[in-house]
């Protein structure tokens, strides 16, 4: 089946830094979403990216889907400590297909 | 506000006995998933629901049921044929574009 790896599996980093993480797959995907969840919620949408090179900034985060379309790419800039938690990627090839998600790279923030 | 509830937020369970988890969406979305989460793991489909009155098996249906009688409701049952129920679980649905929409989770726990 479909599966989609993310990498770092983790990350401790200083306050401060910024980060960068991506999300790779074996099928093209059409969508690429990037999600956050928080210890003890559910995930939260970050970006979603519809078009092969896609750049989409949200405050801080900046996400990229690549040309590919086998891959997307999530930067933080300048974290802060509310930034810890899972940052899961996930793809679909259309709006009417099951999202597939990727592992999570967890995220602690040193202050 | 538009959104997807998931009760209870704990839930307690004594081995051999069935629990059943709600979930409520007031989005008119669709389709509607089961995700399980294990500590440090990613997300696994339990089952899925695209309209009313039908749903699928996901990766990890064994041990659980599932009901989808109204649109905004699927409540998920943990039978007491699911060896290692404790876990968080995940309520999502979603519409056309903008990727799935979590609930905040149920942590359920077997005494």
């Amino acid at each position: 089946g479909q599966q989609l790896n993310q990498s770092p599996q983790s990350m401790f980093i200083q306050e401060g830094e910024d980060v960068s993480m991506n999300c790779t797959s074996s099928s093209i995907f059409n969508t690429w979403l990037w999600y956050k969840q928080d210890p003890g919620e559910g995930p939260v949408l970050l970006i979603a990216l519809y078009k092969a090179g896609e750049l989409t900034s949200n405050g801080r985060l900046t996400a990229q889907f690549g040309i590919t379309r086998k891959d997307s790419f999530l930067n933080i800039s300048a974290s802060i400590p509310s930034d810890v938690g899972i940052y899961f990627c996930a793809g679909s090839k259309t709006s009417y297909d099951k999202v597939i998600f990727g592992p999570g790279t967890s995220l602690s923030v040193i202050p | 506000d538009g959104g997807i509830t998931q009760s209870p937020k704990y839930l307690f369970r004594k081995e051999g006995q069935n629990v059943t988890l709600s979930c409520e969406q007031n989005l008119n979305h669709d389709a509607m998933y089961w995700y399980r989460q294990d500590p440090g793991q990613g997300l696994r489909l339990i089952y899925y629901s695209q309209i009313v009155n039908d749903f699928q098996k996901g990766d990890i249906a064994e041990g659980y049921s599932v009901s989808r009688e109204k649109k905004e409701s699927f409540p998920l049952t943990v039978t007491s044929a699911q060896k290692n129920p404790t876990a968080f679980y995940l309520c999502a649905s979603s519409g056309q574009l903008y990727g799935y929409t979590f609930g905040s989770g149920t942590r359920l726990t077997v005494v």
